[in-house]
């Protein structure tokens, strides 16, 4: 069963840090482009960012600067480092798969649990 | 930036069929997908590729994509259907994501 676990999460102060993790199983985690999303009350889903199977990232402008994807690929393990936290930053982050590819656009299959990340004071 | 646009709800009766619609410029020139999330639970695919159903969902969930909008379209609605539906394309190498729709049985 493919699988997605992710942890890490927690409360923090606004220009903290922290750092996700993901463990995947049930698949051939060096093979697949994989992402992270996260998802707030008041602005649904929002891609966070992406890495590849060669190490190529991925960032939307909202965290490109702040946030830095990296993966593990004989720990089967995804990450996400997150500097300067800001509030807006608050929401559930999942851990997902991406299918397709850069050139044509990705969907995500499957997503993990979420972990999430509470930015306050 | 790229915006895709739902209808933050739409209303169906058991056993009859339920569109979903997802507006964005030029949408149809690029694939589209959906995910449905019901309470407490993560995202899950029901189509990619505009069309196209991952293993293990229902027939009665299709998908088309023309113009500037792309459509989840689901027959046959049963209870169980009820959840949040979600639309995604890749426009100018950003993943973009619609609002969302509650799908409400009723």
């Amino acid at each position: 069963e493919v699988q997605l676990v992710e942890s890490g999460g927690g409360l923090v102060q606004p220009g903290g840090s922290l750092r996700l993790s993901c463990a995947a199983s049930g698949f051939t985690f060096s093979s697949y482009d994989m992402h992270w999303v996260r998802q707030t009350t008041g602005k649904g889903l929002e891609w966070v960012s992406a890495i590849g199977t060669a190490g190529d990232t991925y960032y939307p402008g909202s965290v490109k600067g702040r946030f830095t994807i990296s993966r593990e690929n004989a720990k089967n393990s995804l990450y996400l480092q997150m500097n300067s936290l800001r509030a807006g930053d608050t929401a559930v982050y999942y851990c997902a798969r991406g299918l397709g590819g850069y050139s044509y656009g990705w969907w995500f299959d499957p997503w993990g649990q979420g972990t999430l990340v509470t930015v306050s004071s | 930036s790229y915006d895709l646009t739902q209808p933050p709800s739409v209303s169906v009766s058991p056993g009859q069929t339920a569109s979903i619609t997802c507006s964005g410029d030029t949408l149809g020139n690029n694939y589209a997908c959906w995910y449905q999330q019901k309470p407490g639970q993560s995202p899950v695919l029901v189509i990619y590729q505009d069309s196209k159903r991952p293993s293990g969902i229902p027939e009665r969930f299709s998908g088309s994509n023309s113009g500037n909008t792309a459509t989840l379209t689901i027959s046959g609605t049963q209870a169980m259907d009820e959840a949040d539906y979600y639309c995604q394309a890749w426009d100018s190498s950003t993943v973009v994501f619609g609002g969302g729709t509650k799908l409400t049985v009723l």
